[in-house]
């Protein structure tokens, strides 16, 4: 299943709301992951489920969608939410979105 | 604490072969499913394949299934990739982690690369 995530990078401002989307080519039920991956680290795990927050992740990530459509919210943008965002679906065997880069403008 | 570590990488020659280990501490690994994942120098991410906890069910990523295998020996807490027949697009970097179709532990990475 094609995952797609737009945008590729995207430049917000400190306290900012920012939304990330990612498009699932065929219906994935709320079977879709997000992880953030800073630079020179491994991945961690942000949501689960669509829209079920991992232990220990702040309260300004959420998550949100079904079916093929789905965004990352990340409420308030802080300086360490610099990183590489991917979406993973795992309703059929499992594939990776190809990332959205955040930066702080 | 959680904690994976990857070893094995390195620089590798086209057609050889090349075991990747993972040792887990901080949680029962005998309990849990384990997965690899790769990511290529363009960032893309591939799933590999998992294995059961008890070692006794794996699975593949088509693409990759005949080239690749996965193993664990639960007494050394240690998960394995076994890499043969390399070729140039696997050059990677071979993430090990904690798996129930989501990954909620990563290793920090072994880098891998084909080249002659």
């Amino acid at each position: 299943i094609q995952m797609t995530q737009s945008p590729s990078l995207l430049s917000a401002s400190v306290g900012d709301r920012v939304t990330l989307s990612c498009k699932a080519g065929q219906n994935i039920n709320n079977y879709l992951a997000w992880y953030q991956q800073k630079l020179g680290e491994a991945p961690k795990l942000l949501i689960y489920n669509a829209n079920s927050l991992q232990t220990g992740i702040p309260s300004r990530f959420s998550g949100s969608g079904s079916g093929t459509d789905f965004t990352l919210t990340i409420s308030s943008l802080q300086p360490e939410d610099v990183a590489t965002y991917f979406c993973q679906q795992y309703n059929s065997w499992t594939t990776f979105g190809s990332g959205t880069k955040l930066e702080i403008k | 604490e959680v904690q994976l570590v990857e070893s094995g990488g390195g620089l590798v020659q086209p057609g050889a072969s090349l075991k990747l280990s993972c040792v887990a501490s901080g949680f029962t690994f005998s309990d849990y499913w384990m997965s690899w994942v790769r990511q290529t120098p363009g960032k893309t991410m591939e799933w590999i394949g998992d294995i059961k906890y008890d070692g006794s069910y794996t699975n593949y990523a088509p693409s990759l299934k005949n080239r690749f295998t996965i193993s664990r020996d639960n007494a050394k807490s240690t998960l394995y990739l076994q890499m043969s027949n390399v070729r140039s697009e696997d050059t990677a970097t071979y993430y090990c982690n904690r798996y129930n179709y989501v990954m909620d532990a990563w290793g920090q990475g072994a880098s891998v690369t084909v080249s002659s």
